[in-house]
């Protein structure tokens, strides 16, 4: 059971560059979210999804966009990417909007030169 | 949400027990508490909750002051893969959802040898 999958483990972008974050679950949970961590930092959350086909905003939207493809997978994309987002990204899911235990994924560390 | 305190940092001799405290004075009556934590690089991991009883799990016990004002999670055991930062978060359930936990600064549990 491999829980939260997130790809690529690590990245390194110049600045302008774009790419796409993917994130999927194999629990059968409906909610998903996006959270940053910078270092020495506690994690704030980007956008999540409280269920297939809603996304919300969270603490720290700008600069990103998500997509919820289907029940399993979600992702973070970075149009123009900034140094500002240099940082570890993680994804994380729970059954269900509301309950608040995560399941989160080992992390994907991304570097904007 | 209620604000918790943690210590920031916290060292524990390994095969003793760690006991990891954090306030909540602002607690209100339907806001759980929630203990997660994190080791070096992955990602969260959740360990365990409660309303106002004690409790145990594989991982640990949770026990709760009958005022609700602070809380302590117990590792019985403690070895060296306990070392991680610990977050202890207030929250209430269904309102909102997961998506509003804060993940603070959290204490950094050191165990050695």
């Amino acid at each position: 059971n491999a829980g939260v999958t997130q790809t690529p483990k690590f990245q390194v972008l110049k600045t302008g560059q774009s790419m796409t974050l993917q994130c999927a679950q194999d629990m059968n949970h409906n909610s998903m979210y996006w959270y940053r961590q910078d270092p020495g930092m506690g994690l704030r959350l980007i956008y999540y999804s409280a269920s297939e086909g809603t996304t919300d905003k969270g603490e720290v939207p700008n600069g990103y966009n998500v997509s919820r493809l289907n029940k399993r997978e979600f992702s973070l994309r970075l149009e123009s990417a900034a140094p500002s987002q240099t940082s570890v990204y993680f994804c994380a899911s729970t059954p269900v909007a509301g309950a608040n235990v995560l399941t989160f994924g080992a992390g994907s560390r991304l570097t904007v030169l | 949400d209620a604000k918790t305190t943690q210590p920031t940092s916290m060292d524990c001799a390994e095969g003793r027990a760690a006991n990891l405290p954090c306030n909540h004075s602002t607690i209100s009556g339907n806001e759980y508490v929630y203990w997660y934590r994190q080791i070096h690089s992955q990602g969260p991991q959740y360990i365990i909750h409660g309303l106002k009883n004690n409790e145990t799990n594989e991982m640990a016990s949770l026990i709760i002051t009958e005022d609700r004002k602070s809380s302590t999670l117990i590792l019985p055991h403690a070895t060296l893969r306990d070392t991680a930062v610990y977050y202890c978060i207030v929250r209430v359930v269904g309102n909102q959802g997961a998506q509003k936990l804060v993940f603070g600064q959290g204490t950094r549990l050191t165990i050695n040898p």
